[in-house]
């Protein structure tokens, strides 16, 4: 049971660039999250998903791009990386949207923009 | 404003020893609490969520208190073990909405327990 994987684990890229980051779950679950872990901050949401092609701004959404064409994959993308999104990125899954389910993380996605 | 303050930022403790990680939150409404632990170069794995009808809730060495009078909850650690290090972030929701956005998380405590 593989669970919830992203990839790549690390990353280095270029100003400017576009950059997509995946996310996998064998779960099934209906919701997905993408977060980002900074220095100095709590993880802050940047977009999550109820379930395919339906998909919701969070808290620091400017510059990124989700979609959602299956349950199990929620990609994220970086258009246009700029340095302020060198972070470390965290995907999460869970399988209710009431607030007493748990949400269970991916291993997270180093990425450097340079 | 919704906030999670977490305190102390860091702590060093020696192997066997129990120590006490602290939350406060300015969260309304509440729906939950919810202590996670996060190794270096991992993702968070949960602890224990607590509603607010709970008051203590145990996982193993680990036990959470929630006094949501005072909106303040902890997580204590009896007979720590090496691999007890790792950070510990305090998360609130609140159910304004409905939705399953409204997580606040706290900037966590980094743990170091040393032989």
């Amino acid at each position: 049971d593989a669970g919830i994987t992203q990839s790549p684990r690390y990353k280095i890229t270029e100003t400017g660039r576009q950059v997509t980051l995946m996310c996998h779950q064998t779960w099934s679950h209906s919701y997905m999250f993408w977060y980002r872990q900074d220095l100095g901050h709590g993880l802050r949401l940047i977009y999550y998903s109820a379930a395919a092609d339906i998909t919701d701004k969070g808290e620091v959404s400017d510059g990124y791009v989700v979609s959602r064409s299956k349950t199990e994959n929620f990609p994220l993308t970086l258009e246009s990386a700029t340095r302020s999104q060198t972070s470390v990125y965290f995907c999460a899954s869970s399988e209710s949207r009431s607030l007493s389910y748990e949400q269970y993380f991916g291993p997270g996605t180093r990425l450097t923009v340079t | 404003k919704n906030q999670v303050e977490q305190s102390p930022q860091s702590l060093i403790i020696l192997e066997g020893k129990n120590c006490t990680l602290q939350c406060n939150y300015t969260v309304s409404p509440f729906s939950n609490l919810r202590w996670y632990k996060q190794d270096t170069g991992r993702g968070p794995v949960s602890l224990t969520i607590m509603t607010f009808s709970e008051n203590t809730k145990s996982n193993g060495r680990y036990t959470a208190t929630l006094d949501a009078d005072t909106k303040q909850s902890s997580l204590h650690i009896t007979a720590s073990q090496l691999s007890d290090s790792a950070s510990y972030i305090c998360v609130v929701s609140s159910n304004y909405g409905g939705s399953q956005g409204n997580l606040i998380f706290g900037k966590g405590t980094k743990l170091s327990v040393k032989p």
